[in-house]
């Protein structure tokens, strides 16, 4: 079975710091998608990042990026100069192929504190 | 384009009551989804819906949900009757069939049952 495991319920930065987010995934699959999503406070989800297993180039948005290990199974999501507005809970998913159609498996999340 | 749209944003009913939770995918979207997200069990998917049929409800809690697709711009999930322990957000979530990977989230609907 596919699990996603945050290991870091909370985390806390200072603005214009780095903060690195660990998520760790088992499959046996080869071909999958890995995703960062924020939720702040207004719940409403956001994606922020989408990998493809078969690349190995680290995706990139701006100030977001991930450290992709395949072999080791960790998708790790790093925030650089970190914003108030960064303030948010962060889960990591796991797409897996399932019955025809494309399913996400998400972690329990971590919640990030940006403080001034 | 609006986004997914999702009606009420927030509903609270008490225990017993029917409770039907709405939802408009992205126009020309095919596949839509609907998640519970709960603090005990974190986000999981409810059921799935491609070109208006259910393809897959195994995530479906029990005989007391149901989820209808009449139409390609209109989904609804009703619980009845509602008990507390249904109280939750719920995520609808539209994607074009085959680009699963893109799967865009309406706003959620926090549910109450008292």
């Amino acid at each position: 079975a596919q699990t996603v495991t945050q290991s870091q319920p909370e985390m806390s930065v200072q603005e214009a710091e780095t903060v690195t987010l660990s998520c760790t995934y088992d499959t046996s699959e080869n071909n999958y998608y890995l995703f960062w999503y924020k939720q702040p406070p207004s719940r409403q989800m956001i994606l922020v990042i989408r990998q493809e297993a078969y690349k190995q180039q680290n995706a990139t948005e701006n100030r977001f990026s991930v450290n992709f290990q395949k072999a080791a199974k960790s998708f790790s999501l790093k925030i650089s100069d970190s914003q108030l507005g960064d303030t948010a809970m962060y889960f990591c998913a796991f797409m897996k192929r399932a019955g025809g159609y494309n399913k996400l498996i998400f972690g329990a999340g971590t919640r990030l504190a940006v403080h001034p | 384009d609006a986004g997914v749209i999702q009606s009420p944003r927030h509903e609270v009913t008490e225990m017993g009551q029917e409770v039907t939770l709405r939802c408009k995918p992205i126009s020309g979207h095919n596949s839509l989804f609907w998640y519970r997200q709960t603090m005990m069990r974190g986000l999981e998917l409810l059921i799935y819906f491609n070109n208006n049929v259910p393809i897959d409800d195994s995530g479906m809690p029990e005989d007391r949900f149901s989820a209808k697709m009449p139409n390609a711009s209109f989904s609804t999930l009703k619980i009845q009757p509602s008990e507390p322990r249904d109280s939750a957000v719920y995520f609808c979530a539209s994607s074009l069939y085959g680009r699963d990977y893109e799967q865009y989230f309406g706003p959620g609907t926090r549910l109450t049952v008292t």
